[in-house]
């Protein structure tokens, strides 16, 4: 059973530009998240969608968006890009309705120069 | 709000010792717990999920606890080794629905286990 996947691995963006990230979940998941992890900080909630629809977010300005398509893959969107943008993105992927836990990609690294 | 706590934040320890991790968290209405390991600029590994209503889990050397009642899970380490070098970040999911089944994590402990 393949994981989540991310794509890239690596994005490297100038300020004030456009970066788009992709996950895909593991076949079967619904719900994806995804999470913030900046140098020297914790894990932040980003976005969690679920059946197509965004039903939470976390608290980061709305130049964060994302969507996710009928084969429950996401696309985190990340505008007007900031020198502080520069993370690594996480995309998790869970059965919302069973007892399992959270399974993550390997994460994509972005850059803002 | 649920905030979770990690000691030590950093550890380190000769080859073949043995080690506890600690996790304590505010709000013991917890669903379950996940810890996860991560490697340097890597992704998380799931090590171990405990739900709820278990007090322990194992797999291998590994062996992590909850203490609902007092907010706390520890993760122990048994003869640990070089390749436990990462950080260990464990984290509380609210609820199985809705925006409480998001994840709250803590703040890691780095391990480095030396030759």
């Amino acid at each position: 059973e393949a994981g989540v996947t991310q794509s890239p691995t690596h994005l490297i963006k100038t300020r004030g530009q456009q970066a788009t990230l992709r996950c895909s979940p593991i076949s079967g998941h619904t719900s994806v998240y995804w999470y913030q992890q900046a140098l020297g900080l914790g894990l932040q909630f980003l976005l969690w969608y679920d059946e197509g629809e965004e039903r939470n977010r976390g608290n980061f300005p709305p130049r964060f968006s994302g969507r996710q398509f009928p084969n429950y893959s996401s696309e985190l969107n990340v505008n007007a890009l900031e020198l502080e943008d520069s993370a690594l993105y996480l995309c998790a992927s869970s059965l919302d309705r069973r007892l399992y836990g959270y399974t993550f990609g390997s994460g994509t690294r972005l850059t803002v120069v | 709000k649920q905030e979770v706590t990690q000691i030590p934040a950093a550890l380190s320890v000769p080859e073949g010792e043995n080690l506890v991790l600690n996790c304590s968290f505010t709000d013991s209405a917890i669903y379950n717990l996940q810890w996860f390991r991560q490697d340097p600029g890597k992704g998380l590994t799931s090590l171990l999920l405990i739900q709820s209503s278990q007090r322990e889990q194992t797999s291998g050397r590994l062996n992590a606890s909850l203490d609902k009642s007092s907010g706390r899970s520890t993760l122990y380490i048994a003869a640990s080794q070089p390749g436990d070098s990462a950080t260990y970040l464990c984290a509380v999911r609210r609820g199985n629905t809705g925006t409480a089944s998001k994840l709250t994590f803590g703040t890691g402990t780095r391990l480095q286990v030396t030759l």
